[in-house]
């Protein structure tokens, strides 16, 4: 019954290394975003989709590539990973509304 | 662009008393929501409240309370009667019709007994 999944919870990966992190929520929600979240617990918006279309794209390097199949999914792709693409990169999906937030998950780049 | 500012990093109150979290945001937009987030240690966002810029009245839910002062762009939370389970980062986020979330970078809430 989860409203908004992310998978996997956890991923620890060499640099260099191609990663996926998944997204999907039940709610019927248009827009879905991915979110950075620092060491420091600063939010930073990455990217938004409204039904499965790019509507947000802040600055974030060429290696990260969202990728929207529908509107109920919206995957991050990430290549060549780095050592500063370690954080926690949270999915939520919603309107202006109210927000629904995945747990988060924890990538860990060594 | 719209900006958050958090000015408490930490703040700390015991239990059973009340505290006051502080946000001040800058818009150019006239219609937007104001959302206060809570994160606790399992890292899950919660939404805590929210409120529309276009009402007067200061949204309540149980225990939360905000102080909405539009010209002045301020939205403070307050918790009254805090408990052991109100301890989390607490984000403040005002959202206009691009519907972008654009957070503050938070206040850590630590309750004492």
């Amino acid at each position: 019954d989860t409203a908004v999944s992310q998978t996997p919870k956890y991923l620890v990966t060499q640099m260099g290394n191609d990663k996926s992190i998944k997204c999907e929520q039940n709610l019927g929600h248009d827009t879905m975003y991915w979110y950075k979240q620092d060491s420091k617990k600063f939010l930073k918006i990455m990217f938004s989709y409204n039904n499965k279309e790019l509507i947000i794209n802040e600055t974030v390097p060429n290696r990260f590539s969202p990728k929207s199949p529908d509107k109920a999914h919206l995957n991050l792709h990430i290549n060549s990973l780095e050592l500063g693409d370690s954080a926690v990169y949270f999915c939520a999906s919603g309107r202006a509304g109210g927000y629904t937030f995945g747990s988060g998950t924890r990538l860990t780049v060594v | 662009a719209q900006t958050v500012t958090q000015s408490q990093p930490e703040m700390s109150v015991q239990e059973a008393e009340t505290v006051t979290l502080s946000c001040t945001y800058d818009t150019s937009e006239s219609d937007y929501y104001l959302f206060w987030y809570k994160q606790p240690p399992s890292r899950q966002m919660i939404l805590v409240i929210r409120q529309e810029a276009y009402k007067q009245q200061n949204a309540t839910e149980n225990r939360f309370s905000v102080n909405f002062q539009k010209a002045a762009k301020s939205f403070s939370l307050k918790i009254s009667d805090s408990q052991l389970g109100d301890a989390a980062m607490y984000f403040c986020d005002p959202v206009g019709t691009a519907s972008k979330l654009t957070f503050g970078t938070g206040t850590r809430l630590q309750v004492t007994l």
